[in-house]
């Protein structure tokens, strides 16, 4: 079946720089790859996703970008705000309306 | 508030006792989607729904599990004989019918549960 590796586990960053996690996964047939953003005491919140057909999608100051043949995909958020301190999962499936397998999530911290 | 919703947000039971949580999804969406999730992981796959019908139970869900959507709209998750290791964030989400958004799927706040 699908496994999702993600990297890294934690990852600090002063306000105003860049941020990139990346993520691989393993089943060839995976075709859509999306983000969540989870805050303390909440669910996870869909920030952006990439289907196999494109290689980049853009949604203001966060990115993501997928490379088929290496099977690895990686959120870029540039101009890092406090507020965007949270953890981040990405997640695989092959087809769609069936199950995401998560990442185990990497945790950003973002100081001012 | 139109998102998924979940009713109790805590739950602490005592091991051994049976305890049911329920979801709402977004109204126009027809699967909905259980998971759970430990602390300092992602959410892992337990079983969805396509209107009424639960499609795929993964070997997470153990015969202690259950889960019901009889009408096609709200879904309940219950476990039977709780035990220590049930602790987690029960969470559920909701997708809508055909289409390019198919894939996207929408998470409620979840119910923590807390077996002592």
């Amino acid at each position: 079946g699908e496994n999702v590796e993600q990297h890294p586990s934690t990852l600090s960053v002063q306000e105003g720089d860049s941020a990139v996690i990346k993520c691989t996964y393993s089943d060839s047939a995976s075709n859509y790859f999306p983000w969540y953003k989870q805050e303390l005491g909440k669910g996870p919140q869909l920030i952006i996703d990439i289907r196999s057909n494109v290689g980049e999608k853009k949604d203001q100051r966060i990115a993501v970008t997928l490379n088929k043949t290496a099977k690895h995909f990686s959120l870029h958020i540039t101009e890092t705000q406090p507020e965007d301190s949270a953890v981040y999962f990405c997640a695989a499936n092959r087809q769609a309306g069936t199950a995401l397998i998560f990442g185990k999530g990497t945790t950003l911290s973002v100081s001012s | 508030d139109t998102g998924v919703s979940q009713n109790p947000r805590h739950k602490i039971t005592k091991r051994g006792q049976n305890v049911t949580f329920r979801c709402d999804p977004i109204s126009e969406h027809n699967r909905l989607y259980w998971y759970r999730q430990t602390l300092g992981q992602g959410p892992e796959f337990l079983t969805y729904f396509q209107n009424e019908a639960q499609l795929e139970k993964s070997r997470l869900l153990s015969d202690r599990f259950s889960a019901e959507r009889p009408k096609g709209s709200f879904s309940t998750l219950e476990i039977q004989r709780t035990e220590q290791g049930d602790s987690a964030m029960y969470l559920c989400a909701s997708s809508p019918p055909a289409g390019v958004q198919l894939n996207e799927q929408f998470f409620g706040p979840g119910t923590r549960l807390t077996v002592l």
